[in-house]
């Protein structure tokens, strides 16, 4: 059975903090995804990462795929109010099959 | 990113009635979509894969007569929660998989069964 184990599962912080979550797996995926969730909404998917060892930026949000392609993070520099949201990470095998770790709940004070 | 339409955005129902949501995907052929039941502050949990023009394959736990799924097109999946009965209440997403490997979301669907 393959799994997709995302920490911390829930995350209250100030305004201005940095964050980081993580997404861990004993199986190598040939993509991996993070996504934000509002509620009662879909999923919103922020970014791929394909290649071993990635780093990609979106504004205050870098992503990093580990290099042999099993493990993922999400750092959150000076987090915002308008972050707060359920982060999901998603691994995509050969296969037709996205795996998606439990969510990481993150509540940004002002 | 790609478009994936989902009908209705909620709808309430009688128990023992049957409710249908429909999955499409606008902008693209999705030859495999995904069904998702999701509880209030938990993950997504994965009920079902539709396969074009196949029987769907379920996952454990998941009845199959309860929750027909019918991919009748590219573009096009349904779900229908039969003989709905207050615990069916949640949350149903689905999602398509781009041929590149992400997945794209519907804006789910809120069922609640009074």
């Amino acid at each position: 059975t393959q799994l997709l184990e995302q920490s911390p599962q829930f995350l209250s912080i100030q305004e201005g903090e940095n964050l980081t979550v993580y997404c861990n797996s004993s199986s190598v995926f040939s993509s991996l995804q993070w996504y934000r969730q509002e509620p009662g909404e879909g999923p919103v998917l922020l970014v791929t990462v394909v290649t071993g060892g990635e780093v990609k930026k979106l504004k205050r949000l870098t992503f990093q795929f580990g290099d042999a392609r099993k493990d993922s993070s999400l750092h959150i520099t000076a987090a915002q109010p308008g972050d707060t949201g359920l982060y999901l990470c998603a691994g995509s095998t050969g296969g037709f099959k996205t795996i998606f770790g439990a969510g990481t709940r993150l509540f940004v004070k002002a | 990113g790609a478009v994936v339409s989902q009908h209705p955005s909620w709808v309430i129902c009688k128990s023992g009635t049957s409710v249908k949501i429909e999955c499409r995907s606008l902008d693209f052929q999705a030859t495999t979509m995904f069904w998702y039941r999701q509880f209030p502050k938990q993950s997504l949990m994965l009920m079902a894969t539709s396969n074009e023009g196949s029987k769907a394959t379920y996952e454990q736990g998941v009845e199959k007569d309860k929750f027909l799924i019918n991919h009748a097109s590219l573009t096009l999946s349904t779900l229908t929660v039969t003989s709905a009965h207050p615990e069916d209440s949640s949350f149903y997403i689905c999602s398509a998989r781009f041929p590149g490997g992400e997945a794209f979301f519907g804006q789910g669907t809120r069922l609640t069964v009074v």
